[in-house]
């Protein structure tokens, strides 16, 4: 159980242009979801927390208006990078917390490239 | 605020020789802590977690932990490693009790050696 689909899995997409990400709890519901980013051999970095229904909480030096949260619905957190520059590219992880003492469910990641 | 500490970056080891990946927190309230493995180009996935009880946790694939308060310590064993096993391992921490942020380590690379 506690399964969490992330797609695409890799994107390449063109500087300048937008790209979405998609996270969904397959089989449970998630009232809060996390993204992360990693960078080549580093740990993961908290971006933001996505709450169902409310706006998304971002880390600290994390730009909202660059990577945009929805949580329309209690299986699906999406985000959206804007105007993506190379800079941007990375490794996007998301997970769902089930609750207290639950581990985090994580996806398997998106590999974005901006040329 | 909590941290964790992974002092090894790589740990090389020979097929069916065992391994431990060290582990440190630091916390002021009471913990729970999670071993995950991430293979390349994927999420991460639970080895094994400590909520409370035994000091000994049991997790997928052979690997086991255990939890030393005293040296805020939550160090990852396997008896004898397979080729398998080679992976990036994190291990993490979160405060008990509701949600709490998880803060991950830096990592440890398990590289094992025909």
């Amino acid at each position: 159980g506690a399964v969490v689909s992330q797609h695409p899995s890799w994107v390449i997409c063109k500087s300048g242009t937008s790209v979405k990400i998609e996270c969904r709890s397959l089989d449970f519901q998630a009232t809060t979801m996390f993204w992360y980013r990693q960078f080549p051999k580093q740990s993961l970095m908290l971006m933001a927390t996505s709450n169902e229904g409310s706006k998304a909480t971002y880390e600290q030096g994390v730009e909202k208006d660059k990577f945009l949260i929805n949580h329309a619905s209690l299986t699906l957190s999406t985000l959206t990078v804007t105007s993506a520059h190379p800079e941007d590219s990375s490794f996007y992880i998301c997970s769902a917390f089930t609750g207290s003492g639950s581990p985090l469910h994580f996806g398997n990641g998106t590999r974005l490239t901006v040329t | 605020a909590q941290s964790v500490t992974q002092l090894d970056s790589q740990v090389p080891v020979f097929e069916e020789a065992p391994v431990e990946l060290r582990c440190n927190y630091s916390s002021s309230v009471s913990v729970y802590l999670f071993w995950y493995v991430q293979y390349p180009n994927q999420g991460l996935q639970l080895l094994l977690k400590y909520l409370s009880g035994s000091t000994l946790v049991k997790g997928i694939n052979g690997f086991e932990a255990e939890f030393n308060k005293s040296q805020t310590s939550f160090h990852l064993r396997k008896p004898s490693v397979h080729i398998s096993d080679t992976a990036e391992y994190f291990c993490a921490v979160s405060g008990s009790g509701g949600y709490q942020k998880v803060t991950f380590g830096t990592g440890t690379k398990l590289q094992v050696i025909p």
